[in-house]
């Protein structure tokens, strides 16, 4: 079975430092994968997407992300945090052998808090 | 674009009472529709997954009699949680997408519902 494993549950960097959130799936196809933030009592915001093109993916609010097939990784970066940026992050992923109804598979999110 | 509006935000009721949640792509059409439970703290938690004009395809151990879910449109789906208990307070949120599973889902707002 597919899997999504987040690397740290919460993430403290200081304001103007690099963001990194890991992310690791394992899947013997690579799948899509997708990054979501949350902010307090709302719901997620897309901020990127792998889905076999370009392996480095630049999203919204600066953040991208690299697919690294031998690694079976996509790790989100920053190279400058925000007090803004202080918030949930859930890395999902999907099949890409399955048909339309597939469910995203959720990792169980990073807190990254942002310190002055 | 790929906006997804969900109401109430909050709701607060007696034990008993049913509770009627509405979601609504406001701009494309979505062609699937999921249903989510979050615990505090917890990454998303999938209840179901609704196609237009089926019947919806509920996870493992969510009860369909309890979370009744019509879809009877393209951009509407609503989820009833019907005679809610105290166990049922919760944060609900509902996503929605437009084609296969290479799209991402989009999201609402989420609501807080609290069964007194």
């Amino acid at each position: 079975a597919q899997s999504v494993t987040q690397l740290g549950s919460h993430v403290s960097v200081s304001e103007g430092a690099l963001v990194l959130l890991r992310c690791n799936y394992s899947s013997s196809v690579p799948p899509y994968l997708f990054w979501y933030v949350q902010y307090p009592n709302q719901g997620l915001q897309l901020l990127l997407k792998y889905t076999s093109a370009a392996t480095l993916v630049k999203g919204i609010n600066g953040f991208e992300a690299e697919f690294k097939k031998s690694e079976t990784s996509f790790h989100l970066t920053k190279p400058s945090a925000h007090m803004s940026d202080a918030a949930e992050y859930f890395c999902a992923v999907s099949p890409t052998d399955a048909g339309n109804n597939r469910k995203l598979i959720w990792g169980l999110g990073t807190s990254l808090a942002v310190n002055p | 674009g790929a906006v997804v509006s969900q109401h109430p935000s909050r709701v607060i009721c007696k034990s008993g009472t049913s509770v009627k949640i509405e979601c609504r792509s406001l701009d494309f059409q979505a062609t699937t529709m999921f249903w989510y439970r979050q615990f505090p703290k917890q990454s998303l938690m999938l209840m179901a997954t609704s196609n237009e004009g089926s019947k919806a395809t509920y996870e493992q151990g969510v009860e369909k009699d309890k979370f009744l879910i019509n879809h009877a449109s393209l951009t509407l789906s609503t989820l009833t949680v019907t005679s809610a208990h105290p166990e049922d307070s919760s944060f609900y949120i509902c996503s929605a997408r437009d084609g296969g599973s290479g799209q991402p889902q989009h999201f609402g707002d989420g609501t807080r519902l609290s069964i007194l």
